[in-house]
């Protein structure tokens, strides 16, 4: 399976400022993911990355918010903006395709204070 | 819509025993079904899909369409199992994963 790597592994930052988390693959992958996993919590898809276009956003995130690049099939940028306590998070990069299933990086810890 | 339930959060057994962790999915198409797995301090990683039909670590899960379940078993439970363990559905032909709240499974030497 492919490997990803993810950057920065964690991460303390001030409210109000922003992050941008790289997600780099060593190979093409057709899909890549970005998701939240706040403290105690399952996944939360935030969006799918759409190489060449815009991201396709889930319920409840919106692009201003978590703006995300694909200017490749192989690396991913997320960027968690104006962030508040609340953004406080693991964030991770998850990529697919040819027929092989979702595998995830290693995450991001977040902590805003 | 589709939806994940796995009913227990918790979930302690003591080493030796068997294991059953149950998935139960919500939807109307055609489910590719997993498990992930995931081990303190490391990554998510994949355990089983139901159309490998293999058993990994001695796990198997059985895609039972007619009760909507895709429960995780082990016949004999060993303390390297003790784990966050997720079940996540997918659609046929999509990528995409809806994945449940997730049991956490804790081996009792």
């Amino acid at each position: 399976s492919a490997v990803i790597s993810q950057k920065p592994s964690r991460d303390i930052c001030q409210r109000g400022t922003s992050l941008t988390i790289q997600c780099q693959v060593d190979s093409q992958v057709t899909m890549m993911f970005w998701y939240r996993q706040q403290p105690g919590q399952s996944l939360t898809l935030i969006a799918t990355a759409n190489q060449g276009s815009e991201a396709t956003y889930e319920s409840g995130f919106v692009i201003d918010k978590f703006p995300i690049s694909r200017p490749n099939l192989t690396f991913s940028t997320l960027t968690v903006s104006n962030m508040s306590p609340e953004d406080s998070s693991i964030y991770l990069c998850s990529v697919a395709g040819y027929d092989q299933p979702q595998h995830f990086g290693d995450g991001t810890r977040l902590s805003i204070l | 819509a589709q939806r994940v339930t796995q009913p227990e959060k918790l979930l302690s057994v003591f080493k030796g025993a068997p294991v059953e962790l149950k998935c139960n999915y919500s939807y109307s198409g055609s489910p590719e079904l997993f498990w992930y797995v995931q081990y303190s301090r490391q990554r998510l990683q994949l355990l089983l899909r139901h159309i490998s039909r293999e058993s990994i670590k001695g796990f198997t899960a059985d895609l039972n369409k007619g009760e909507t379940s895709f429960h995780l078993k082990k016949p004999f439970a060993q303390e390297e199992d003790s784990a966050m363990y997720y079940c996540a559905l997918g659609g046929a032909g999509s990528y995409q994963l809806t994945f449940g709240k997730g049991t956490k499974l804790s081996v009792i030497p």
